[in-house]
């Protein structure tokens, strides 16, 4: 559904570098989702923002972590990037527990080299 | 926290083949399940699965939902290249998504 932004589209890093991506909710929707794709291990799930806070976390070491501001934006980082980090980098929105629909992002594509 | 399970991670068929893709998710109180198909970039919704619509179909696109066993499966039939794709399902609760089963319909 037209309305979530993520930006950028495309990123290349080197190793050791950190990158902030960032991710634009639809007007209504406070819950917010960040993943990994990578074509060895699919979809997988970083952490959950919902009203600025942090209501679930993945299996993903402390190098990435997230937030949500007031205005329900929200950022990912990954500090000291490495090679296996290269991924599509997707955000979720819903309007929280119980929402029976998802609106996705068109992503981040990260490469480190 | 809900958790999904998807399988097979990938699969490759020939055209005209039916495929069954399988979701199975562990939950506390369950509201719905959703499948989505991710093409290039976005996912895009396919059906949505409750309590109340435990099956859905569009065109050769059919989605049944298990309660007992607490799965769903998504079966595609007379496949075609276009139907190549990364299908998803997502827990009913929190939105959770399964990893996902990458389709490869060959010609």
């Amino acid at each position: 559904k037209a309305g979530v932004t993520q930006t950028p589209r495309y990123l290349i890093k080197t190793r050791g570098q950190q990158v902030t991506l960032s991710c634009s909710p639809i007007s209504g929707h406070r819950s917010v989702s960040w993943y990994q794709q990578t074509p060895g291990q699919g979809l997988q799930f970083l952490f959950e923002y919902f009203s600025e806070t942090q209501r679930n976390k993945g299996n993903f070491p402390g190098r990435f972590s997230g937030r949500q501001f007031s205005n329900s934006r929200s950022e990912m980082n990954v500090s000291t990037l490495e090679l296996g980090d290269s991924a599509l980098y997707l955000c979720v929105w819903s309007r929280g527990w119980g929402s029976t629909e998802a609106f996705f992002g068109q992503g981040t594509r990260l490469t480190v080299v | 926290e809900d958790k999904v399970v998807q399988s097979p991670l990938s699969l490759v068929v020939h055209e005209g083949d039916t495929v069954t893709l399988n979701c199975s998710y562990e939950v506390t109180n369950f509201r719905s399940l959703l499948w989505y198909k991710q093409e290039k970039k976005a996912p895009t919704f396919l059906f949505m699965l409750t309590s109340s619509g435990i099956e859905k179909k569009s065109g050769r696109l059919s989605s049944i939902l298990d309660k007992k066993e607490l799965s769903s499966i998504l079966n595609i039939t007379a496949t075609q290249t276009g139907d190549s794709a990364i299908y998803l399902c997502a827990g009913p609760n929190d939105m959770r998504f399964g990893a996902g089963t990458r389709l490869t319909v060959k010609p």
